[in-house]
């Protein structure tokens, strides 16, 4: 796997964009990149995944930089229900391991 | 479709005791996979399979085994159950073999060895 590097934490205002950073600076050309998010001690939802191009479904925005070294989760209005820990990983294409290290805790504040 | 579903959702075992934590999906996913959290820490891979029959090691796999039979089923097997192993396990399944599908996760089974 590429390994990923998040922030422990962040805060974002609620009703504001949250943008949620990974670093993944070792990913190769056909690795993608996949969001997910815990919320409290339930399994880990799926967000949102991508190659190369940004991409946008109904719960976030994922902008990928150019280079694929970072990409950018973006929640264009946090609430209180965005509040989780958000996982970035890039799984190898060859060995099927899917490592998630420790994430992001995202902290919404009213 | 009850999606990924684990059994039981709480355990209490004492130090040398054998276990299985059981693991079904009903959506025909060739992936399976089982992780471990540990309060406050992020998920631990133990063992996937990518099909019946096949099975490999994740990043800690040391004190407990798998089989895969079946397409469905996806058994951890803790042979002498220790204080460690305390924490919180997840499996999940994903349908396409390649890397283009998510995963899918049950609601976890929470472990406690004394």
């Amino acid at each position: 796997d590429a390994k990923t590097t998040q922030p422990p934490s962040m805060d974002c205002a609620e009703g504001r964009a949250a943008n949620l950073p990974c670093n993944h600076s070792t990913i190769s050309g056909n690795e993608y990149v996949y969001w997910y998010r815990q919320i409290h001690s339930q399994g880990p939802q799926y967000i949102i995944h991508g190659l190369k191009n940004n991409e946008t479904n109904e719960m976030a925005s994922l902008i990928i930089t150019e280079d694929r070294k970072s990409s950018t989760l973006i929640l264009p209005h946090a609430t209180l229900r965005d509040i989780a820990v958000y996982y970035c990983i890039a799984p190898s294409s060859g060995t099927y391991k899917y490592i998630f290290g420790t994430g992001t805790r995202l902290k919404v504040l009213a | 479709n009850a999606g990924v579903t684990q059994t039981p959702k709480f355990q209490v075992l004492k130090t040398g005791q054998s276990m299985t934590l059981q693991c079904a999906q009903d959506m025909n996913h060739e992936y399976m996979s089982w992780y471990r959290q540990d309060p406050g820490m992020g998920l631990r891979l133990i063992h996937y399979s990518v099909g019946a029959g096949i099975t490999d090691q994740g990043e800690v796999p040391n004190g407990y085994n798998v089989s895969r039979s079946t397409t469905e089923d996806f058994p951890l097997r803790l042979l002498s159950a220790a204080p460690s192993q305390t924490s919180v396990y997840f499996c999940a399944s994903k349908g396409q073999f390649v890397h283009t599908g998510e995963l899918f996760f049950g609601e976890g089974s929470r472990l406690t060895v004394l």
